[in-house]
This record gives C-alpha cells, sequence and structure tokens, in this order.
C-alpha cells in the first residue's frame, strides 16, 4: 500500500459535461474526506466519509456535487454541468482517526474547465 | 469566515538558521492542531500535530508550540535545510468530531543556501 491514489491526475472539460474523480484510501483507513484547494488557499473541506456513510457535507457542495463511497473503500466524486468556477485542485486524504498521525493526502486532481 | 489565518504569505531565511511560521485561529471549539509541507503538484504531506493539552511538540528539527490563551501556534524548523522550501499550511479540527480539518492560506518558505 502505498498510500492514497487519486485518479485522473489532470482533467480538462469543457464548461457543461460531467466530470468524475476517484480516490483509493490506504486500505485501513475508515475515513476519506474530500477538499478542494485553489490558488493561493489552503484546501477546503467538501465532505467526509467514516466506512460507507457520508456523514458531513460542507455547504460548498452544492447540488451539482455528489461524492459515493461504496463498500467503504474507494470513493468517487461528480461534478454535473461544470462551471468554470469549478476549476481547482481536489484533493483526497484518508484517516485511521487517530489525530496524532495526521491525515495522508493524495497528489489530486487538477480539473481546469474551458 | 476565516477560523485559521497565516498572515505571512512568505517566509524567506538562510540555511541553518532557525524558520519560524506563525498561525492564529479563532475558534475556541479547536482542540488539535497539525502543520503540512505541500510542494509544487504534491498533496500536502503531515508534518506534526499538537493537542490542545500540550503547549509544545517537538520532532526532529520540527517543534511546534500552542499558546491558547491567545489562540496561536507556530512552527520552529531549525537548522532549515534548502529541502524545506515549500507551502507550509497549519490546521485545525475539532477532535471529537472527526471529520474536517480547517486550514490557513499557507506560508511559502524559502531556504536559501
Amino acid at each position: 500500500d502505498t498510500g492514497v491514489s487519486q485518479n485522473p491526475r489532470h482533467k480538462i472539460t469543457k464548461r457543461g459535461q460531467n466530470v468524475t474523480f476517484r480516490c483509493d484510501p490506504i486500505s485501513e483507513h475508515n475515513r476519506l474526506y474530500w477538499y478542494r484547494q485553489t490558488l493561493g488557499q489552503g484546501p477546503e473541506f467538501l465532505t467526509y466519509f467514516q466506512n460507507e456513510a457520508q456523514l458531513e457535507k460542507s455547504r460548498l457542495l452544492s447540488d451539482r456535487f455528489s461524492a459515493e463511497r461504496p463498500k467503504g473503500s474507494f470513493s468517487t466524486l461528480e461534478i454535473q454541468r461544470t462551471e468554470q468556477g469549478d476549476s481547482a485542485m481536489y484533493l483526497c486524504a484518508s484517516s485511521s482517526g487517530i489525530m496524532d498521525y495526521g491525515y495522508t493526502f493524495g497528489s489530486g486532481t487538477r480539473l481546469t474547465v474551458v | 469566515d476565516q477560523q485559521v489565518k497565516q498572515n505571512s504569505p512568505s517566509l524567506s531565511v538562510q540555511e541553518g538558521r532557525i524558520s519560524i511560521l506563525n498561525c492564529d485561529y479563532t475558534n475556541s471549539m479547536f482542540d488539535y492542531f497539525l502543520w503540512y509541507k505541500k510542494y509544487p503538484a504534491e498533496g500536502p504531506t503531515f508534518l506534526i500535530s499538537i493537542s490542545s493539552i500540550k503547549d509544545k511538540n517537538e520532532d526532529g528539527r520540527f517543534t511546534v508550540f500552542l499558546n491558547k490563551s491567545a489562540k496561536h501556534l507556530s512552527l520552529h524548523i531549525v537548522p532549515s535545510q534548502p529541502g524545506d522550501s515549500a507551502v507550509y499550511f497549519c490546521a485545525a479540527s475539532v477532535e471529537t468530531s472527526g471529520s474536517r480539518l480547517t486550514f490557513g492560506e499557507g506560508t511559502q518558505l524559502t531556504v536559501n543556501p
């Protein structure tokens, strides 16, 4: 297990198209998080899963965004009808819940909406 | 509402000297604090954390100090090395919630040889 894996690394899409990103967390971690980062800002929380249950969603997560974590393993984040303002780095992180070890982030998916 | 703030967008230090990165927070419910380092085109990497019941935590060249009354924390790196050049984020959490980390805006550290 080499850490948190995110695919694709880069995605360019036309405005109005739907996109889906995948995150494979560290296998022993039961908690999975999605964040979004724009230039010059820190990551912003989007949503959080414990096992397969989605326990919290940010108000940033409009109804065009949906996330799933079937069977508590990998997760997908889908954005429908993309807008130029959706252009950002989408980061996935996983955690065992022990704060001393922090959260492990993936390398992210860079989305560009043209 | 920016609950975690890093007021210095950038910091430049000489190799071998101390780097001090600062972070302020406003939410008194935060009880766990973390520092992350981020290189371009990579995700943030966990560095060090501190619980609100402590005022100092040390790991090798990295030490985090927490001043709860001032709602302020700082990361000290000594001695600084060129490989430490990166963006540093502080983050805070309400541990019992087990959920979100709230991040600051980041500070770009440059360590000059």
